[in-house]
């Protein structure tokens, strides 16, 4: 399977705990997306990237939050003493800078108790 | 003000029907416009790009109205398998890469 891949699929944690998802882009995308989205909604942009550098950050993302894409390939997000109202689907999406037209990978679910 | 604002529906159509979603955005500086669709449980892809003079992929009919600030989605003899959210998509050209998504419309094709 060549799309884009995110680890873990599903999260269930307690507050204030820190957790990392992992997104594995298309190979040959250069731009890695991360987004939120909650039940009814539709996805919120949380940051960007093209290669290793971070480019735009949403002022959705709080400083519990940080993204990395240390080589240019994988990306982590990790969110630091989690709250309830972190409980959402993580999608992280990839592109080779045609704008708009975003693969995504299947998310990663996150509840917070 | 929300960037991009859509009717939630549900829309519950039966097989065959033609069906129409509209879709409003706030920022007459958008740039690039999209549907894409969402399976329950699942992640967006991208459905079509919306271009100024309108395009057409088999039953699906986007067009772009600049002046009114909207974007339409129509789908033709609907199929059970078209049973889906449909996400409008809106990029502003701000020097950021990111893109403003709807809340979606959701819509059920009934047998």
């Amino acid at each position: 399977d060549t799309g884009v891949s995110q680890d873990p699929r599903h999260k269930i944690t307690k507050r204030g705990q820190n957790v990392t998802f992992r997104c594995d882009p298309i190979s040959e995308h250069n731009r890695l997306y991360w987004y939120r989205q909650t039940l009814g909604q539709g996805p919120e942009f949380l940051t960007y990237f093209q290669n290793e550098a971070q480019l735009e950050k949403s002022r959705l993302l709080s400083d519990r939050f940080s993204a990395e894409r240390p080589k240019g390939s994988f990306s982590t997000l990790e969110i630091q003493r989690t709250e309830q109202g972190d409980s959402a689907m993580y999608l992280c999406a990839s592109s080779l800078g045609t704008p708009g037209f975003l693969f995504f990978g299947p998310g990663t679910r996150l509840t917070v108790l | 003000r929300k960037e991009v604002e859509q009717d939630p529906g549900p829309f519950n159509v039966p097989e065959g029907a033609t069906v129409a979603f509209n879709c409003t955005y706030s920022n007459s500086a958008s740039q690039s416009f999209f549907w894409y669709r969402q399976d329950c449980r699942k992640e967006p892809k991208l459905l079509m790009s919306v271009y100024s003079s309108g395009n057409e992929d088999g039953r699906f009919t986007a067009q772009l109205n600049r002046a009114s600030q909207y974007i339409s989605l129509l789908i033709r003899d609907s199929k059970l398998s078209d049973s889906a959210t449909y996400l409008c998509v809106v990029r502003i050209q701000t020097g950021a890469n990111n893109l403003f998504f709807g809340t979606g419309t959701r819509l059920t094709v009934i047998p």
